[in-house]
């Protein structure tokens, strides 16, 4: 079956820790995005990657970095930087790479990262 | 920031009544996408309505766009239980790549 996974679907972090998230795809899709939200809220773009190699910032990248070495794969790390890292992290994907906002996101199910 | 702004934060209705929830956003748009997020899972798109479109239908959905007043409703016909989830609203700034969402309405269907 087609479709967009992460892994694990909890995880937990001690202090001074970095962790990763893992996003793979096999859609074929050019872009992945990855979002952040917190309980009640809305979700707020943390990187987002149009193609293999490259990928710009979101809103709240401080504390978050990204890679993006294959197609099917974009994972994330949440640094000790990120003080605050206690969220549900989505990850998304696009076929295209238009700036219309006319291809609809493709979401996996979900992280839930928790401090220790 | 986020660029949409959905509106009631929360709402609680019977089974069998209407839903309407309301975005607003801030600015120039080519479409405008709906999607819908049942608690602790992903979002799941339901319909985009493109910025030479006034009113669009899917089933039970149905959405208006107003350019001129930078909104959107959704309308969900006949709620059903199985409709309880958040609605979020989701629009591209034209000339960027950046989905932005906004806040979320949460429904509530009381069977």
């Amino acid at each position: 079956d087609g479709g967009i996974t992460q892994s694990p679907k909890y995880l937990f972090r001690k202090e001074g820790q970095n962790v990763t998230l893992s996003c793979e795809q096999n859609l074929n899709h050019d872009a992945m995005y990855w979002y952040r939200q917190d309980p009640g809220q809305g979700l707020r773009l943390i990187y987002y990657s149009q193609i293999v190699n490259d990928f710009q910032k979101g809103d709240i990248a401080e504390g978050y970095s990204v890679s993006r070495e294959k197609k099917e794969s974009f994972p994330l790390t949440v640094t000790s930087a990120q003080k605050n890292p206690t969220a549900f992290y989505l990850c998304a994907s696009s076929t295209s790479k238009g700036r219309t906002g006319g291809e609809k996101l493709f979401f996996g199910s979900g992280t839930q990262l928790s401090v220790l | 920031s986020q660029q949409g702004e959905e509106d009631p934060q929360a709402l609680s209705i019977q089974e069998g009544e209407n839903a309407t929830m309301n975005c607003s956003y801030k600015t120039s748009i080519n479409n405008l996408q709906w999607y819908r997020q049942n608690s602790g899972r992903g979002l799941v798109h339901l319909i985009l309505i493109r910025s030479n479109e006034r009113e669009k239908h899917s089933g039970r959905l149905r959405v208006t766009l107003d350019t001129s007043k930078k909104s959107s409703s959704l309308l969900i016909t006949a709620s059903r239980a199985a409709d309880t989830a958040s609605y979020f609203c989701a629009t591209v700034t034209s000339g960027t790549y950046k989905y932005i969402f906004g806040t979320g309405t949460r429904l509530k269907v009381l069977a």
